[in-house]
């Protein structure tokens, strides 16, 4: 199985603040993986698919970017509605597996 | 507009075998390269990806689980079923179907609300 080793598991940021969250695999995955938004007791929301496509409707702040086997998610100027967890998934081979989550908190 | 919505028992016993229906709208399963996975998140933890079936009736299961799991699809119902067997405590959690579509790189880019089932006699 493919493990992606998300971090760091949480961080504390002020509205305005750039946040940098990392996902790595275990073995090369080319760029087959997407980044996931998650509020308390919604579904989870596709943010970015291909490692750095941006998901219509999805604001500009969010980028995605790398290949292989390391990938960050930016949020360029967090914003309040930003504050959640995230989450990658790999979906290069089966088993299909996501990273262990960042939740992002206001500090 | 691409919709899916979960449905099943919330409560299940240990041992039984728990039985999830999702129902979509706004695809087809009869099209190349459309699927439908089921994912699912105990309380406070991390997702955890299940299955997958296709359009061509190709399925794709978590190892860990392949055991238990099976899931089928009815395309004339435009439903997607889940069943895993021998439920435990540990099975607890929302379960969530999702579309993806391999063409355009459309991997679970449509969610249910999720299915909250709780295991426990």
């Amino acid at each position: 199985d493919i493990q992606m080793t998300q971090s760091p598991s949480s961080l504390s940021a002020s509205v305005g603040d750039r946040v940098t969250i990392t996902c790595r695999a275990s073995q090369g995955i080319r760029n087959d993986l997407g980044w996931y938004q998650q509020k308390p007791g919604k579904a989870p929301k596709r943010l970015i698919y291909a490692a750095s496509g941006l998901q219509s409707g999805v604001p500009s702040r969010f980028s995605g970017s790398g290949s292989g086997t390391e990938f960050t998610l930016t949020i360029s100027s967090l914003q309040p509605e930003d504050f959640a967890t995230y989450y990658c998934l790999q979906h290069n081979s089966y088993p299909w597996t996501f990273g262990q989550g960042t939740k992002v908190e206001i500090k | 507009q691409i919709t899916l919505k979960e449905s099943g028992p919330t409560l299940v016993k240990p041992t039984q075998t728990l039985t999830l229906t999702c129902t979509f709208s706004g695809f087809s399963l009869s099209i190349s390269g459309v699927g439908v996975g089921w994912i699912r998140q105990p309380p406070g933890k991390a997702l955890e990806w299940l299955a997958v079936v296709y359009w061509d009736d190709d399925k794709r299961y978590s190892p860990s689980l392949k055991s238990r799991l099976t899931i089928t699809k009815d395309t004339s119902k435009n439903q997607v079923v889940l069943t895993m067997t021998n439920m435990d405590p540990v099975d607890t959690a929302t379960y969530y179907c999702a579309h993806l579509t391999l063409l355009t790189g459309g991997y679970f880019d449509y969610w249910g609300q999720g299915a909250l089932v709780t295991v426990s006699s």
